[in-house]
């Protein structure tokens, strides 16, 4: 069964330093997500992608993070200057359509901030 | 916020049906019922998902009452690996702008021996 597949498992970085998470999503979806979830809490949503605009994003998803679609096949998300509170795991998704197709969820990339 | 409300844990004894009640009174006629779990700190699983008639799929059944204003997920034989905190998303919406899936704090099912 196709799935969404998520590197690195888990990064950490230095407070201050770029990170770029990655994700393949499921290969013929159109639409793609960011999740966050800080330890004990709810999984957020950050950011939706489409035809390779952002196409709704939400308050924590300021101008320190950026998405990318550089091919065909890779889903990217960027932290410019991370900070402690960056510290969650995060999880990309991808669906083939809205609404009525489900999303479906990597097993995500664990962020820790030093 | 979750336009649902879910009790915040169930017990189950494994072998026996577990059956998730979830309240969404506010939905509306065009949003979806989804239904994902987590198990530990995994990525959340897709497990079913409905509109206004009842689905059944490999992992579970959902029941959605006539009024759509709640739900139930049903898992038929409950193993000890379903243990894990199950969601109840209502999704979609008029023009589908929004698609984000909203997280509450779902259901924690432990599951027993």
């Amino acid at each position: 069964e196709p799935e969404v597949t998520q590197t690195p498992s888990h990064q950490v970085t230095q407070m201050g330093q770029e990170v770029i998470l990655r994700c393949v999503p499921i290969s013929n979806h159109l639409y793609f997500y960011w999740y966050r979830q800080i330890l004990g809490q709810k999984v957020e949503f950050l950011v939706s992608f489409y035809n390779n605009e952002i196409s709704e994003k939400s308050e924590i998803f300021d101008d320190q993070f950026s998405v990318e679609r550089p091919d065909g096949s890779n889903f990217t998300l960027k932290i410019r200057s991370t900070k402690l509170e960056d510290s969650a795991m995060y999880f990309c998704a991808s669906s083939g359509r809205l609404g009525n197709q489900p999303q479906h969820f990597g097993d995500g990339t664990r962020l820790s901030i030093l | 916020d979750a336009k649902t409300t879910q009790p915040p844990s169930m017990d189950c004894a494994e072998g026996r049906a577990a059956n998730l009640p979830c309240n969404h009174s506010t939905i509306s006629g065009n949003e979806y019922v989804y239904w994902y779990r987590q198990i530990h700190s995994q990525g959340p699983q897709y497990i079913i998902h409905g509109l206004k008639n009842n689905e059944t799929n490999e992992m579970a059944s959902l029941i959605i009452t006539e009024d759509r204003k709640s739900s139930t997920l049903i898992l038929p034989h409950a193993t000890l690996r379903d243990t894990a905190v199950y969601y109840c998303i209502v999704r979609g919406g008029d023009n589908f702008n929004t698609d984000k899936l909203i997280f509450g704090t779902g259901t924690r099912l432990q599951v027993f021996p």
